[in-house]
């Protein structure tokens, strides 16, 4: 079974402070992503990487950063938190060998930014 | 259509009811349509993928039928219980974007006992 984990499943930051969520799938998955999901909204994609080190652009990339130092982790960074960046955050990861390109969640960090 | 969009947005059946639910995306350069289940506290959890028109896919009494000329795709339960309570969300992806999902704002089950 796919695993994808993600560091915390709750989290409550001040504004300002720098957070790093941090996601891991065991396997061996190229593609992995990041959304936020806000109700009445769809998963809206953050940023995604295809290979170790690349990573591109979502549709709201802006108050975020990430990291792929290694195929199975890539972290999402929250350079200065903001009040409008508390919200649920997934994490999912894919493979081009898998038809469909099916996405594995993780079970999701609810991020309160006080 | 540009986005994907899913309705109703909520509803409540009861225990024993089928019900369905709707799916519309954009149709061209279509790719792959994703059904997930996304239970409260849990991962969302994949459903179904379908590629090919008229694609017909089945698990439990749960179905999923898919039109990509027109550009929509149901969900069916049938004989609701109250554990199908969950949100179910329905992504596309394009041939510009394989691996790149749209998702739909999602279709939110209760199923009373």
């Amino acid at each position: 079974d796919v695993k994808v984990t993600q560091s915390s499943r709750y989290l409550v930051k001040r504004t300002g402070e720098k957070v790093f969520l941090e996601c891991v799938q065991d396997m061996d998955h190229e593609n992995m992503f990041w959304y936020r999901q806000d109700p009445g909204l769809g998963l809206r994609l953050i940023y995604f990487s295809y290979d170790v080190k690349m990573k591109e652009k979502g549709d709201i990339p802006e108050g975020y950063s990430v990291s792929r130092e290694k195929k199975e982790r890539f972290s999402l960074i929250l350079e200065s938190a903001s009040t409008n960046q508390t919200s649920m955050y997934l994490c999912a990861s894919s493979s081009p060998r898998d038809r469909g390109y099916e996405q594995y969640f993780g079970p999701g960090t609810r991020l309160t930014v006080t | 259509i540009l986005n994907v969009e899913q309705s109703p947005q909520s509803l409540h059946v009861q225990e024993g009811d089928s019900t369905n639910f709707t799916c519309s995306f954009p149709s061209s350069n279509f790719y792959a349509l994703h059904w997930y289940r996304w239970e409260t506290a849990k991962s969302p959890e994949a459903l179904f993928v379908m590629t090919l028109n008229g694609d017909e896919k089945k698990k439990g009494r749960i179905s999923a039928t898919l039109n990509t000329k027109e550009g929509y795709s149901y969900l069916y339960i049938k004989g609701s219980q109250p554990e199908d309570s969950a949100t179910y969300l329905c992504a596309s992806s394009t041939t510009s974007g394989t691996y790149k999902y749209i998702f739909g704002t999602g279709t939110r089950l209760k199923v009373l006992a």
